[in-house]
């Protein structure tokens, strides 16, 4: 049974860079799957982030792409997202994801439970 | 880059049919046969109930189903049940040169 679990800092200061982990299990390997972020302020609908294969590529939403950074940790079975420069606009609950194929890797067939971040002073 | 349209509610009784719309453009939904609709009860983790315009995932039961037509995409869901009340997004691929995924501002759907 595939899982993920968010963590991070739940508070967040503007200006600064919202570091989380998605933590896997259930995997025999964190290689081999595109893995993303997508978010949902509050009271808004989702927005895509980015997904990244490896440590080989990524691809992050145009309107975020210039704060955003993602990796993975084969060893440690996990993978990550860095925001930086957040506002409050950044507030959101932030998901991890897995992406259904590594060919057409643009749905997400397991989500983790979702963490909430609030970028407040 | 817009969100993808879609209307912010929809209601059916027990046991009738719904379907929701999801209207983007010639970039998007109109070009790529990458449409993907999520369920989404509040305090849940989104699950996938279509992908690729019409694939259901495993364990996603036929009473859901998708198709595409132009630029607008569309979520069927029959023979609604109590669980099926939720809120619904649609995805598409929506990049070239940049690759990315544009969603929908999401539906309500209530089940009277």
């Amino acid at each position: 049974q595939v899982q993920l679990q968010e963590s991070g800092p739940g508070l967040v200061k503007p200006s600064e860079t919202l570091s989380l982990t998605c933590a896997l299990s259930g995997y025999s390997s964190s290689s081999g799957y595109y893995w993303g972020w997508i978010r949902q302020p509050p009271g808004k609908g989702l927005e895509w982030i980015g997904i990244l294969y490896h440590t080989v590529r990524a691809y992050y939403n145009p309107s975020l792409r210039s704060r955003v950074a993602m990796s993975v940790d084969t060893s440690k079975k996990h993978f990550s997202l860095k925001l930086s420069s957040v506002t409050a606009a950044d507030t959101a609950m932030y998901y991890c994801a897995k992406a259904m194929t590594t060919v057409t890797p643009w749905a997400f067939d397991v989500w983790g439970q979702g963490t909430v971040v609030t970028v407040s002073p | 880059q817009s969100a993808l349209t879609q209307p912010p509610s929809a209601s059916g009784s027990p046991g009738q049919s719904v379907t929701i719309s999801c209207t983007g453009t010639s970039s998007d939904v109109g070009a790529y046969n990458y449409v993907s609709w999520y369920r989404h009860h509040p305090g849940k983790a989104p699950k996938l109930m279509i992908y690729e315009v019409t694939k259901r995932p495993s364990g996603v039961p036929d009473r859901f189903s998708g198709s595409k037509s132009g630029n607008t995409a569309s979520l069927t869901v029959s023979g609604l049940q109590a669980e099926d009340e939720a809120d619904y997004y649609c995805s598409s691929y929506a990049g070239t040169n940049n690759p990315y995924v544009v969603f929908g501002g999401g539906t309500k759907l209530t089940v009277l």
